[in-house]
């Protein structure tokens, strides 16, 4: 079946540095992909989707690009800040309209001023 | 703006107690989800529902019942708790089923089963 894999955290980063946590899926057909954040004591909030192949998504400075090749969705921003501390989930629909969507584990990223 | 509603945000009952966790929201979305999040384990899908009156299970539903009698209503209950169901659950909704769509996610229930 569908699934999704994402780095193992938790991450720790320096203000500025650069991020890329990766993601990888197993899905039959073409899925859509996305990343969702999840701050302290909240839920999930969508980051950014991409629905084909070489479709980049991109928010709030976050980037991450479908390959299908490789089928990955690795999500980076080139500078991040204290404020990015959260979980970051990967996520994708398989085909049909289910509306269901498979997670993966989750990557804590915690940033250090 | 109200969005989506979960209540309470935090429970503590007892095994073998019926709980039951509320889900509201307020753009008539037709899909609505039950997820529980665990360490290690991401979210994963208890049931969800296409449309008032529709439910399906997702993942992992053995202990859970749901109902859906009203488009903005998605209540979710633990007929008898255990210590296993002690986690973190979140609702969510999607206007449709369809596959570009994101899901719109409640602040979270935490339970605590003792």
């Amino acid at each position: 079946g569908d699934s999704v894999t994402q780095m193992e955290g938790p991450v720790t980063l320096s203000e500025e540095a650069f991020l890329t946590i990766n993601c990888t899926y197993t899905a039959t057909g073409y899925p859509s992909l996305f990343w969702y954040v999840q701050y302290p004591g909240e839920g999930l909030q969508l980051l950014l989707k991409a629905t084909k192949a070489d479709d980049k998504g991109s928010n709030k400075g976050f980037e991450a690009t479908y390959r299908k090749e490789t089928t990955s969705f690795h999500l980076e921003k080139g500078s991040v800040q204290v404020s990015d501390s959260a979980v970051y989930f990967c996520a994708l629909h398989g085909s049909g309209n289910t509306g269901k969507l498979i997670f993966g584990q989750g990557t804590t990223l915690q940033v250090k001023p | 703006d109200a969005g989506i509603t979960q209540s309470p945000r935090y429970k503590i009952t007892e095994t073998g107690r019926q709980v039951t966790l509320m889900c509201h929201q307020t753009w008539s979305h037709s899909y609505m989800f039950w997820y529980r999040q665990d360490l290690g384990h991401g979210l994963r899908l208890i049931y969800y529902s296409a449309a008032a009156d529709i439910t399906d299970k997702g993942e992992v539903p053995d202990g859970y019942v749901v109902s859906r009698s009203k488009t903005e209503n998605f209540p979710l209950t633990l007929e008898s708790a255990t210590r296993s169901q002690t986690s973190v659950y979140f609702c969510a909704s999607s206007a449709q089923g369809l596959s570009n769509q994101p899901q719109h996610f409640g602040d979270g229930t935490r339970l605590s089963i003792l």
